[in-house]
């Protein structure tokens, strides 16, 4: 069946660091991906989005990196800083008018 | 732009009671979302709408309904409440399902006692 799942469910990285996020997707039929954060009390936010034709897209100290062949989507955060401390999921668009979620990861920066 | 706004931010229910929940889209956006969130399931899809219409359904009992008025916004109602419907309940908007974001409201707590 479909799913959205993710390697790692915490992740403790050194403030300055690079964090990388990583998920794995079964439906090769899903055709657009996203990326969003999630803080205590509040919704999941919007990060960064790429398309089943691309292989990569960088938006402000956020990378995601899609490899089709392995159905993996990755999310690099570059200088990571105690800000960026909350839960990550990944998402894919199965085409039937629903968002799939992935379990989530922690990330934890470490001052 | 205001963003997506949920009413009520907390709701204390007792089993057997029922529910309605509010969400209000960011202008412009016909494409409204609903899911669930617990510590155990994640983030799970409940249903959505677009025009008025639900296009696509979760795999909930049918005790979880919604609707979605001619302005966009939209409810959902859950009757005979649950302990396991403990929860918080996020709408999230959008202008196109499958190539545009979701944004989310910040949801409303629910805890049925």
């Amino acid at each position: 069946g479909e799913s959205v799942g993710l390697h790692l469910p915490t992740l403790s990285v050194q403030e300055g660091d690079n964090s990388i996020i990583n998920c794995a997707y079964s439906n090769s039929a899903s055709d657009y991906f996203i990326w969003y954060k999630q803080e205590s009390g509040k919704g999941p936010q919007f990060i960064i989005d790429i398309r089943s034709n691309m292989d990569k897209r960088q938006g402000q100290r956020v990378t995601v990196l899609l490899n089709k062949t392995v159905k993996h989507l990755s999310l690099q955060i570059a200088a990571t800083q105690p800000g960026d401390s909350a839960v990550y999921f990944c998402a894919e668009n199965t085409g039937g008018f629903k968002t799939i979620f992935g379990a989530g990861t922690r990330l934890f920066v470490k001052a | 732009k205001a963003g997506v706004t949920q009413t009520p931010r907390y709701l204390i229910k007792t089993r057997g009671q029922q529910v309605t929940l509010s969400c209000s889209p960011i202008s412009g956006h016909r494409s409204v979302s609903w899911y669930q969130q617990t510590p155990g399931q994640g983030l799970q899809f409940l249903f959505e709408y677009f025009s008025e219409t639900q296009r696509n359904k979760g795999n909930f009992p049918g005790r979880f309904s919604g609707r979605q008025f001619s302005n966009s916004r939209s409810e959902m109602n859950v009757s005979t409440l649950e302990l396991g419907d403990s929860a918080l309940y996020l709408c999230a908007s959008s202008l196109r399902q499958g190539d545009s974001p979701l944004h989310f409201g910040n949801g409303t707590r629910l805890t049925v006692t």
